[in-house]
């Protein structure tokens, strides 16, 4: 069993849609929490970084956080086709500490 | 968020030559520098981990003597591909992250062994 698991999707869903990406994990030591997005063949950018249970926003993205289900998701609000990338979720067991990342879902976003 | 450059983004090179990488946080100082390896349609592979002023920590199955890892101040450290071949062909990512902070990432290199 992987670390964290990550469905590689694809996903498609239509312009203005609400997305909704997870992650579960089976370390429970694990303690920080970061979504990136990255695009074809581009370094990955960080998105979200939460390091307790229950919900963070930032503008259209929503990362949620729940540790005794072992489970993240980031929800992305009016989605649009420059969202149209793959999103990593990753986590580590302290600040600065390597990071255990999931395959990655790739979404599309169509018009 | 802050910046992390890498350099160059893209290199063809011959097999048996060496190819350097660098990797630089251009706003923080990056006290742990990590080095990852992604093929295409697959997440990344942590290569190594580094600190500055130490030795690299490789990962299991990772050639310590043929990607030599140096990081030797708080805003740089390098990737040495050394004699390369078309099976190290691949995208090569950096990322540097501060002392308890998250972890930022370098665009990325394309490494093609011809």
């Amino acid at each position: 069993q992987k670390e964290v698991e990550q469905d590689p999707g694809p996903l498609s869903v239509p312009e203005g849609a609400i997305v909704s990406l997870n992650c579960t994990y089976s370390n429970s030591a694990f303690q920080y929490f970061m979504w990136y997005r990255q695009y074809s063949r581009k370094g990955p950018e960080l998105l979200m970084y939460t390091y307790s249970s229950g919900n963070k926003e930032d503008g259209r993205f929503t990362a949620q956080v729940d540790k005794s289900s072992k489970y993240i998701s980031l929800f992305i609000r009016d989605s649009q086709p420059s969202d149209s990338a793959t999103y990593l979720c990753a986590m580590s067991t302290g600040g600065g500490n390597k990071l255990t990342f999931g395959t990655g879902t790739q979404l599309k976003v169509e018009l | 968020g802050a910046v992390v450059s890498q350099h160059p983004s893209w290199v063809i090179c011959k097999s048996g030559t060496s190819v350097k990488i660098e990797c630089r946080s251009l706003d923080f100082q990056a006290t742990t520098m990590f080095w990852y390896r992604q093929f295409p349609k697959q997440s990344l592979m942590l290569m190594a981990t580094s600190n500055e002023g130490s030795k690299a920590t490789y990962e299991q199955g990772v050639e310590k003597d043929k990607f030599l890892i140096n990081h030797a101040s708080l805003t740089l450290s390098t990737l040495t591909v050394t004699s390369a071949h078309p099976e190290d062909s691949s995208f090569y990512i950096c990322s540097a992250s501060g002392q308890n902070t998250e972890a930022f990432f370098g665009q990325g290199t394309r490494l093609t062994v011809v």
